[in-house]
């Protein structure tokens, strides 16, 4: 069964203390691995689609890494503003196309 | 360009009613898939609808259906609502089946009593 599991539950830095944040998957074959920032009460927000074992994006002070087994989202010199939940999923080739795996999300709260 | 737009924002419904939720998609994107959101939890996928017809459906009951209609907009209906169908509804639109990327809207929050 594909699976989608993040750590920590909540992550709380000061401004500038850079942090990463965990992202373990199971999927029997790897669509891609998508990552979401969410605010509260509102529709997650696009950052990042990784595809294969080795590949990294980078938006701002985000980047996005992935390997076989797990993804990181590393955040450097965090600014309040990039206080969210993280959302990671993935998108397996068994099984319907739109089906996003999600995990339950890392909230980050980032203090000035 | 217009993004994935949802109504109502909020609604407030009692047990044993229905409900009608609707998605407009992002402009040019003809594959809708709706999730729901429990709080504190992460989007559990319900359907994908691509040119008006369901391509897959995940593990929710048949009292949940929906539509696609011409322009691609989506509706998403749940009959005999339960206390535990309160939750974060949300729409996520791509420009096709082989597209990867989903773009969501903001999302309906539904409050069943």
């Amino acid at each position: 069964e594909d699976q989608v599991t993040q750590s920590p539950e909540a992550l709380r830095l000061q401004e500038g203390e850079s942090s990463s944040l965990n992202c373990s998957y199971t999927v029997s074959g790897l669509r891609g691995l998508f990552w979401y920032r969410q605010d509260p009460g509102k529709g997650p927000e696009f950052l990042f689609t990784l595809y294969s074992a080795g590949e990294e994006k980078e938006k701002e002070r985000l980047k996005a890494t992935l390997t076989k087994k797990e993804s990181f989202l590393h955040i450097t010199a965090p600014k309040p503003e990039d206080s969210a939940t993280y959302l990671c999923a993935v998108q397996g080739y068994g099984g319907s196309q739109g089906n996003l795996i999600f995990g339950k999300g890392t909230k980050l709260s980032v203090k000035p | 360009e217009t993004g994935v737009t949802q109504s109502p924002t909020h609604l407030i419904k009692t047990r044993g009613q229905q409900v009608t939720l609707r998605c407009s998609s992002q402009s040019g994107h003809n594959t809708v898939s709706w999730y729901q959101q429990a709080l504190g939890q992460g989007p559990q996928f319900i359907f994908q609808y691509y040119r008006e017809e369901e391509n897959g459906r995940g593990n929710f009951p048949p009292r949940f259906s929906g539509l696609q209609f011409p322009n691609y907009s989506s509706e998403l209906n749940v009959n005999a609502l339960e206390l535990d169908d309160s939750a974060l509804y949300l729409c996520a639109s791509s420009l096709g089946l082989a597209e990867r990327e989903q773009y969501f809207g903001p999302g309906t929050r539904l409050t069943v009593t």
